[in-house]
Parts: structure tokens; C-alpha cells; sequence
């Protein structure tokens, strides 16, 4: 079954210090690969998605995140954080080439020290 | 466009008690889906649709039950109410993978 793990429950970084959140998934095939921000309150908004083509994907906000098939991970980096970045971040994986079911990781929330 | 609308935004309900969580959507979108998220977790799937008159299970489907009837709606039945249900619920549509656009989300307490 597929499935995505995310390893870290909570972290700190400055304001202006760089950002990775980690992603790792288990999938068959090539997998569908997204990344989604919920903030305090809100329902999720979608980051990016892979799908193909280029491994590093550019989404909103200035993230962007990098697929790496022979370490089974979809790692989210941002260079400089602001403290609006501060919220609940969740990678996802498409069930099957259809995408019409998405697990979702259990997320990473991120803190972001003034 | 008013998106993905889902009422009530609130509701306490007494175990047993029975009550269907609204979805709406107006982009024409053929997903549905719906999503609990409990603290500190991820989403997870309950139910979703592809089409009117389709629905399937998702990950965590007991307790619940769905209908589409039209691409616009797709409520979300508890018959039961028990207090393992208590969660915060989101409904989502798309049209291709990944466009998922999210409702507000339903606070559901049962006491």
C-alpha cells in the first residue's frame, strides 16, 4: 500500500534562516507527488505537485521541492522564511495514476522564531 | 465563484444522535472528497466520488455514509454519532490530481 512519511513533528527555524521539511514515500511506480500548507484555522492550500519531467518543482510562496526516486523522498525547501510561513505542512502522495485518492502524511508544523 | 462551501462551520452532538455535514461546490469539478483531520494528524480519506451517482471508500469509512446525486453536492452522513468521531471534517473537490480545492471544515464535537 502506498503510504508517506513525514519524520519531523515540529520544527524551529529564524526568521530568514533556510527551510527542508521532509518527505519520504513508498510507491510502487512513479508517484504523484504533492505538497499542501494548512494555516491555524484553515483548510489546505495546495504548494506544488509533481507529476513528471524536471525533478525539482517550483511552487507558490517561493517553495520548492525536490524528487528524488532513489531516496524515495519529496523534500520541501525554502530559502528564506517569513513569519506568515508559519502553519501546518503536509506532503501527499496519489494513490494511482489517476491521482483520484490522496494519502496524506501526518504532517510537520513549523515554528518560526522572531 | 464561491468554491467549496460546507455547513455547519460548528456542531456538538449527543452520542447516538445522527446528522449530515453539507458539501457544496461550484467549479463543476468531478471529485469529491472528504477528509477527517484529527489533532496532530495528518487528513484522512472517508469517502470520495468521481462522478454523480459514484462514490467509493476511502481509508477510514465506518460510521459514516455518502451520496451524490448531483456533481454540485456531497454530504456526509453520521448515523450514529460516537465520540471516536469527533474531528474536524473538509470536503475537497478537483478536477485534475492535485487541484484540490478545500472547504473551510466542520468542527464536529460528540459528547
Amino acid at each position: 500500500a502506498q503510504s508517506v512519511t513525514q519524520p519531523d513533528i515540529h520544527i524551529t527555524v529564524s526568521e530568514g534562516a533556510s527551510l527542508e521539511l521532509r518527505c519520504n514515500y513508498s510507491y510502487g511506480a512513479t508517484p504523484y507527488l504533492f505538497w499542501y500548507v494548512q494555516s491555524p484555522g484553515q483548510g489546505l492550500q495546495l504548494l506544488l505537485k509533481y507529476f513528471s519531467g524536471d525533478t525539482l518543482v517550483q511552487g507558490i510562496k517561493g517553495f520548492e521541492a525536490e524528487f528524488k526516486r532513489s531516496q524515495s523522498s519529496f523534500n520541501l525547501r525554502k530559502p528564506s522564511v517569513h513569519w506568515s510561513d508559519a502553519a501546518e505542512y503536509f506532503c501527499a502522495v496519489g494513490e494511482d495514476s489517476s491521482a483520484s485518492k490522496i494519502i496524506f502524511g501526518s504532517g510537520t508544523r513549523l515554528s518560526i522564531r522572531p | 465563484n464561491a468554491g467549496v462551501t460546507q455547513t455547519p462551520k460548528f456542531r456538538i452532538l449527543k452520542i447516538g444522535q445522527s446528522m449530515t455535514l453539507q458539501c457544496a461546490q461550484d467549479m463543476n469539478h468531478n471529485y469529491m472528497y472528504w477528509y477527517r483531520q484529527d489533532p496532530g494528524m495528518g487528513l484522512k480519506l472517508i469517502y470520495y466520488s468521481v462522478g454523480a451517482g459514484i462514490t467509493d471508500k476511502g481509508e477510514v469509512p465506518n460510521g459514516y455514509n455518502v451520496s451524490r446525486s448531483t456533481t454540485e453536492d456531497f454530504p456526509l452522513r453520521l448515523e450514529l454519532a460516537a465520540p471516536s468521531q469527533t474531528s474536524v471534517y473538509f470536503c475537497a473537490s478537483s478536477q485534475i490530481a492535485g487541484d484540490e480545492f478545500f472547504g473551510p471544515g466542520t468542527r464536529l464535537t460528540v459528547l
